[in-house]
């Protein structure tokens, strides 16, 4: 079974400029999560699909970022426009359970490494 | 309080060492633990699941009190290999999705 994909690897940025992240979860994987992480820092979750409907974007800053999964199946991560303090990990993971992660845990894509300078 | 907490670390530890990390959630809801291990510049993959009765894989034991709301990792006879940041992680109380702690970094040192 593929895993989950991520592009790109490295991103390297100044601040105001757009940059997008693009990941492709595990097939038939329904729920889809991005989560940010700051060096010294856990994950933090940013946004969850269901499909390609939102479940929960309490933590995403809308006014600089924004996702989308159209087709239920890949999703891209936008911000528009950086902010030095943007500077982290960007991890995508997908889960085979229409709501909530699954009981075994997930698995995150390898992450995007974005910086901004 | 942050809904996760972990010892800070680093743990510097001898090959051959037990080590234990404690962590700690605010939810009372929360039904599934987990331990992640994350390696330097790499995603975090799961390590092991936490069960109410305590589980054991190999040189790994976790536990679960659910009254003190705290969970915690063993590792017994380290390992050079198991360098690496533990991340502690708790589905949220609605059960919607997983909230990671902060991670406590281990060095295995020769």
């Amino acid at each position: 079974e593929a895993g989950v994909a991520q592009s790109p690897r490295y991103k390297i940025i100044e601040k105001r400029q757009s940059v997008a992240f693009w990941c492709n979860p595990i097939s038939g994987h329904a729920t889809l999560y991005w989560y940010q992480q700051i060096l010294g820092q856990g994950p933090k979750l940013l946004i969850q699909f269901q499909n390609n409907g939102v479940v929960d974007d309490s933590q995403l800053p809308k006014d600089r970022f924004s996702a989308e999964r159209l087709k239920g199946v890949d999703s891209t991560l936008k911000i528009q426009p950086a902010k030095l303090e943007d500077s982290a990990v960007y991890l995508c993971a997908s889960s085979l359970r229409d709501r909530g992660p699954p009981s075994y845990g997930y698995t995150f894509g390898s992450g995007t490494r974005l910086t901004v300078v | 309080r942050k809904e996760v907490e972990q010892d800070p670390g680093p743990f510097n530890v001898p090959e051959g060492a037990t080590v234990a990390f404690n962590c700690t959630y605010s939810n009372s809801a929360s039904q599934s633990f987990f331990w992640y291990r994350q390696d330097c510049r790499k995603e975090p993959k799961l390590l092991m699941s936490v069960y109410s009765s305590g589980n054991e894989d190999g040189r790994f034991t976790a536990q679960l009190n659910r009254a003190s709301q705290y969970i915690s990792l063993l590792i017994r006879d380290s390992k050079l290999s198991d360098s690496a940041t533990y991340l502690c992680v708790v589905n949220s109380g609605d059960g919607q999705n997983f909230v990671f702690g902060p991670g406590t970094r281990l060095s295995v040192l020769p």
